[in-house]
């Protein structure tokens, strides 16, 4: 079945630790997307990949980093700078269509809680 | 710039009720895009209905249905006879097209609690 994993479903993290979320798609969707969600809020973008080697900052990247080495995964890293991390994290992904990127398809997130 | 507004923050309703959620959204861009997503407790996003800014024409999916108006710039949800298992946080959200950014950013409004009760 095709579709967007990530993993682990929940994570704790200590006070100034960093920590690595994970987004894989078998969708062959050329961008991705990480939102985060906070209680009684909307999604906000943290970063986004049109393609491999390739990532943009979204609204809200302080305090995180990306990587796209693969088409398939986008991980996300929430370093010790992110001063309020604790929140529901999205991965998304879509396909490009003439240069512009179609449907957004979420997975089913990771919620993070630090300790 | 872009924004999405859901008004209504929760809404409960009985089982077999109709229910609207609304939607109103600004923008400049001429070309642009309106999504709505559902979120169940389990917390992904589910897609649900995507429609461009040169479609008026109203969409109807089984119990769902869609109302774009441009005039007033809202894209309204209407669930008919709901259930129980419609009980989600819907959300609203607006791409924009050719004026925008290239990749084509998603503003999404706050979104809006239903709860059915059985």
């Amino acid at each position: 079945d095709g579709g967007i994993t990530q993993s682990p479903k929940y994570l704790f993290r200590k006070e100034g630790q960093n920590v690595t979320l994970s987004c894989e798609q078998n969708l062959n969707h050329d961008a991705m997307y990480w939102y985060r969600q906070d209680p009684g809020q909307g999604l906000r973008l943290i970063y986004y990949s049109q393609i491999v080697n390739d990532f943009q900052k979204g609204d809200i990247a302080e305090g995180y980093s990306v990587s796209r080495e693969k088409k398939e995964s986008f991980p996300l890293t929430v370093t010790s700078a992110q001063k309020n991390p604790t929140a529901f994290y999205l991965c998304a992904s879509s396909v490009m269509t003439s240069g512009y990127t179609d449907t957004q398809y979420f997975g089913p997130g990771t919620r993070l809680t630090v300790l | 710039a872009q924004k999405v507004t859901q008004a209504q923050t929760e809404i409960s309703v009985v089982e077999k009720e109709d229910v609207t959620l609304d939607c109103v959204y600004e923008t400049r861009d001429t070309t642009y895009y309106l999504f709505w997503y559902k979120q169940p407790p389990s917390g992904e996003l589910v897609f649900l209905i995507r429609r461009n800014s040169f479609d008026e024409q109203n969409e109807i999916s089984g119990r769902y249905s869609w109302n774009f108006q441009k005039s007033t710039s809202s894209f309204n949800f209407t669930i008919t006879a709901s259930q129980v298992v419609d009980s989600a946080v819907y959300f609203c959200a607006l791409r924009d097209g050719a004026g925008g950014t290239s990749y084509g950013k998603l503003t999404f409004g706050q979104g809006t609690i239903l709860t059915v009760h059985p």
